[in-house]
């Protein structure tokens, strides 16, 4: 089983769907969690934290679910501009200064048209 | 501006070529690390330092060097006994920060080879 996984999709949306993505992890002892949104030949950048049981930022929430080893990422009235592949990454660190590490899911890739 | 940036964007190696990858950050976190990135893969840890003088390697450190003189600094050197170093190289920086211990990403380098 990966340690990170996710539905690769592809998911194609009309503009103003809501669309979920779900990814499920393996280590029951991760701490942390996020969704980094890549655009196309582009570099990861951070969409948000998840560290308790769920965030929301505007259109879009994120929701953990340690019993069942899952993370969520919802997004609400699509826009053309949310086309991008969203990574799911864990982050197992046991607290303090240590390094923790990261563990990347392949990412899912969104595409909203017209 | 505060960022991390790697040069250059695109890099050429010969077969039994060494290449240097340059990655500089202003943001004066204590962490950097290397990552790779293939083609429907996740991000795959290469190397990382949390301090300056030490580097720990990370999941694919096999045919990678680094150097961590300066806080600010992280080159990666992909050596000639790298068989399959194409791919697309992201260097991030994070203050070390426990469980909410967040990693930026600069825009990458794509290796390829001739």
């Amino acid at each position: 089983r990966k340690e990170v996984e996710q539905d690769p999709g592809p998911f194609n949306v009309p503009e103003g769907a809501t669309v979920a993505f779900n990814c499920t992890y393996s280590n029951s002892a991760s701490q942390s969690f996020f969704w980094y949104r890549q655009d196309c030949r582009k570099e990861p950048k951070l969409l948000m934290s998840v560290y308790s049981s769920g965030n929301e930022d505007g259109r879009f929430t994120a929701q953990l679910n340690r019993a069942s080893q899952y993370i969520s990422l919802l997004i609400r009235d699509s826009k053309l501009s949310d086309s991008a592949t969203y990574l799911c990454v864990v982050n197992l660190n046991a607290g303090g200064t240590s390094y923790g590490k990261l563990t990347f899911g392949q990412g899912t890739i969104l595409t909203v048209h017209p | 501006d505060g960022g991390i940036t790697q040069s250059p964007k695109y890099l050429f190696r010969k077969e039994g070529q060494n290449v240097t990858l340059s990655c500089e950050q202003n943001l004066n976190h204590d962490a950097m690390y290397w990552y790779r990135q293939d083609p429907g893969q996740g991000l795959r840890l290469i190397y990382y330092s949390q301090i300056v003088n030490d580097f720990q390697k990370g999941d694919i450190a096999e045919g990678y060097s680094v150097s961590r003189e300066k806080k600010e600094s992280f080159p990666l050197t992909v050596t000639s006994a790298q068989k399959n170093p194409t791919a697309f190289y992201l260097c991030a920086s994070s203050i070390l920060a426990g469980v909410k211990e967040t990693q930026y990403f600069g825009p990458g380098t794509r290796l390829l080879v001739l």
